[in-house]
């Protein structure tokens, strides 16, 4: 069974701070992607990751696959208060006989004013 | 543009009714799915579709049936709810994977109580 563990579940931090949430897994995904979620809203794609090392940036957010890719990071540069919501990283793998997406727990992150 | 349409989007139960949900695409995507979300749990996946005629069991299918007798539409049903039911339910779609477009587009939920 493939596992996405994230960390820190939760996360509540002041305006202006940087902060970086952490997916890992001991499984090989051919592409890893982020969410995030607003209450009362269903989840909504940020980015999606394919390549071993692979960087993308999105304005202040920053996203990184491991070489493995095993592993994801999202670092928020500068966090605003419209960054609050639950974060969700999720994995696939092209070919499976399953077609799904392995979800992690996600992330909750508030940030004050 | 649609997207994924779920109905309805609360609902309250009793022990031991019957509903049935529906996700509706307009994407033509082949692959359909139900997730469960319970707070702290992240998202579980219940019942999945990867065309229409065809459905197969997630990681917690037990008092959950499916069908998907058309390509757009995926339909959850309980047949006798319980109260360890309760829950926000999404539906998401997905094209056939390949070339890195696999995003999930979800649909806005449904909020099910059982009491």
């Amino acid at each position: 069974t493939q596992l996405l563990e994230q960390s820190p579940q939760f996360l509540s931090i002041q305006e202006g701070e940087n902060l970086t949430v952490y997916c890992n897994s001991s499984s090989v995904f051919s592409s890893l992607q982020w969410y995030r979620q607003e209450p009362g809203e269903g989840p909504v794609l940020l980015v999606t990751v394919v390549t071993g090392g692979e960087v993308k940036k999105l304005k202040r957010l920053t996203f990184q696959f491991g070489d493995a890719r095993k592993d994801s990071s999202l670092h928020i540069t500068a966090a605003q208060p419209g960054d609050t919501g639950l974060y969700l990283c999720a994995g696939s793998n092209y070919g499976g006989s399953q077609g799904n997406l392995i979800f992690g727990k996600g992330t909750k992150l508030s940030v004050k004013p | 543009n649609a997207g994924v349409t779920q109905t309805p989007k609360f609902r309250v139960l009793k022990t031991g009714q019957s509903m049935t949900l529906l996700c509706a695409q307009d994407m033509n995507h082949e692959y359909m799915y139900w997730y469960r979300q319970d707070p702290g749990m992240g998202l579980r996946l219940i019942h999945y579709s990867v065309g229409e005629g065809t459905t197969a069991k997630g990681e917690v299918p037990d008092g959950y049936n499916v069908s998907r007798l058309k390509k757009q539409n995926f339909l959850l049903g309980l047949e006798s709810a319980a109260p360890s039911q309760t829950s926000v339910y999404f539906c998401a779609s997905l094209p056939r994977q390949g070339g890195g477009n696999t995003e999930a587009f979800f649909g806005q939920g449904t909020r099910l109580t059982v009491v």
